[in-house]
């Protein structure tokens, strides 16, 4: 099946600092999710990104599907940034799952 | 429009017990899916649907039985619980086309003793 490899693992951050967390994947695919996991649990789908960019406040996410990656950009981060970001692929109705990075933002 | 609805949110089972996990989303999804999460391991697919009466296994579903009588509804059954089914699960949903992709549960956070 397919892999989907995060990076960095752990990410410790300044409140109002900016980071990039990254997505590789080893397959062509459907579909790529960022979520973002709270420390209730929730997950947040943050953006659907299957290829190209896309901007949502102080997030944004590139995908470039022939090279197999995709960014997360978050900028002026803020404590409740907190939490696990997960990406997650889809190929032949599968969801694949990285095992996500977890950000630290503090104060 | 309540999104995706998972009942229980918690529980707790006794080794040998057995127990059904609700899934129901109002959003006419085709697609519907159950994963499991345990610490360190992300999210691992156990069972999906790509629509009633169609279902398939993932990446870990021994243990674990699935059917799709209706769009709206996919229940996750676990037959004789073992104290290695421990760990929090969520159902998922997507349209057919992937406009929004997947919108996920609260999840259900199951112990097994």
């Amino acid at each position: 099946g397919i892999q989907v490899e995060q990076s960095p693992p752990d990410l410790i951050l300044q409140e109002g600092a900016n980071s990039t967390l990254r997505c590789n994947f080893s397959d062509s695919v459907n579909n790529l999710q960022w979520f973002h996991q709270n420390p209730w649990g929730q997950l947040i789908n943050l953006f659907y990104i299957p290829s190209g960019t896309k901007q949502n406040g102080r997030l944004s996410a590139t995908t470039v599907a022939t090279e197999r990656y995709s960014l997360l950009y978050i900028s002026s981060s803020q404590t409740t940034d907190s939490g696990v970001y997960f990406c997650a692929v889809e190929a032949n109705s599968k969801l694949t799952f990285g095992k996500g990075i977890t950000l630290s933002v503090r104060p | 429009n309540a999104g995706v609805t998972q009942t229980p949110k918690f529980q707790v089972l006794k080794t040998g017990q057995s127990m059904t996990l609700q899934c129901a989303q109002d959003m006419n999804h085709e697609y519907m899916s159950w994963y499991r999460q345990d610490p360190g391991m992300g999210l691992r697919l156990i069972h999906y649907s790509v629509g009633a009466g169609i279902t398939d296994q993932g990446e870990v579903p021994n243990g674990y039985n699935v059917s799709r009588s209706t769009t709206e509804d996919f229940p996750l059954r676990l037959l004789s619980a073992a104290p290695s089914q421990t760990s929090v699960y969520f159902c998922a949903s997507r349209m057919r086309y992937r406009v929004y992709g997947y919108t996920f549960g609260s999840g259900t956070r199951l112990t097994v003793v």
